[in-house]
């Protein structure tokens, strides 16, 4: 069974494009986060909601909207899509303090 | 502002022989140093962790140094196997800074035959 699973694990779109990728964590976590991580495998916290509530939203454009319909789900949709958009998009879920759990991740292709 | 960061990029280890990978980091006031393995085309994988009050913290195969002196971290692989090949990211964790977690850049370790 997968703790952390996201969909699609390949993205490939135009540049302009609105796509949203899914998370589902069957954990049982209250907190659920996005990171992105660049072409130099950099990995930065991108948001992070805790029990649908929105805790951590660091420095990202507002093109970029996370969306908790209930605590096993953490969706990212991203509007007007650009190149530098590009880069692989993790989801992680933690049931409190340090110990994360990823997902698979999804690798964000902007032609 | 990132936090921490390592010595290296890559490093290179001939298989059965330790690793050893470095980490700097600047937040004094880090509660947990925490180790993360990726391996390729997955997503990081907890590794180990040892809490700032300690010097060193032992797993299976794996072992944490901390010198909070120089702010240095280091993670030992013991008798390197081909299934360590990965990238490694040490991370800071600060009590109460709402779950974040702060990575570093990664390390890719190569295990030569």
């Amino acid at each position: 069974d997968t703790a952390v699973s996201q969909t699609p694990k390949y993205l490939v779109t135009q540049m302009g494009n609105d796509k949203s990728i899914k998370c589902e964590q069957n954990l049982g976590h209250d907190t659920m986060y996005w990171y992105k991580q660049d072409s130099k495998k950099f990995l930065k916290i991108m948001f992070s909601y805790n029990n649908k509530e929105l805790i951590i939203n660091e420095t990202v454009p507002n093109r970029f909207s996370p969306k908790s319909p209930d605590k096993a789900h953490l969706n990212l949709h991203i509007n007007s899509l650009e190149l530098g958009d590009s880069a692989v998009y993790f989801c992680a879920s933690s049931g409190g303090g340090r110990g994360q759990f990823f997902g698979p991740g999804t690798r964000l292709t902007v032609l | 502002g990132e936090s921490v960061g390592l010595h290296l990029p890559t490093l290179s280890v001939q298989e059965g022989d330790n690793s050893i990978i470095n980490c700097a980091y600047s937040n004094s006031a880090s509660d947990y140093f925490i180790w993360y393995k990726q391996e390729s085309g997955k997503g990081p994988q907890f590794i180990i962790d040892i809490r700032s009050n300690m010097d060193k913290r032992q797993g299976q195969r794996v072992t944490v140094l901390l010198n909070k002196t120089v702010k240095h971290l280091s993670l030992q692989i013991a008798a390197t196997q081909p299934g360590d090949s990965a990238v490694y990211f040490c991370a800071e964790y600060t009590t109460n800074r709402d779950d974040k977690i702060i990575f570093g850049k990664g390390t890719r370790l190569h295990i030569l035959p």
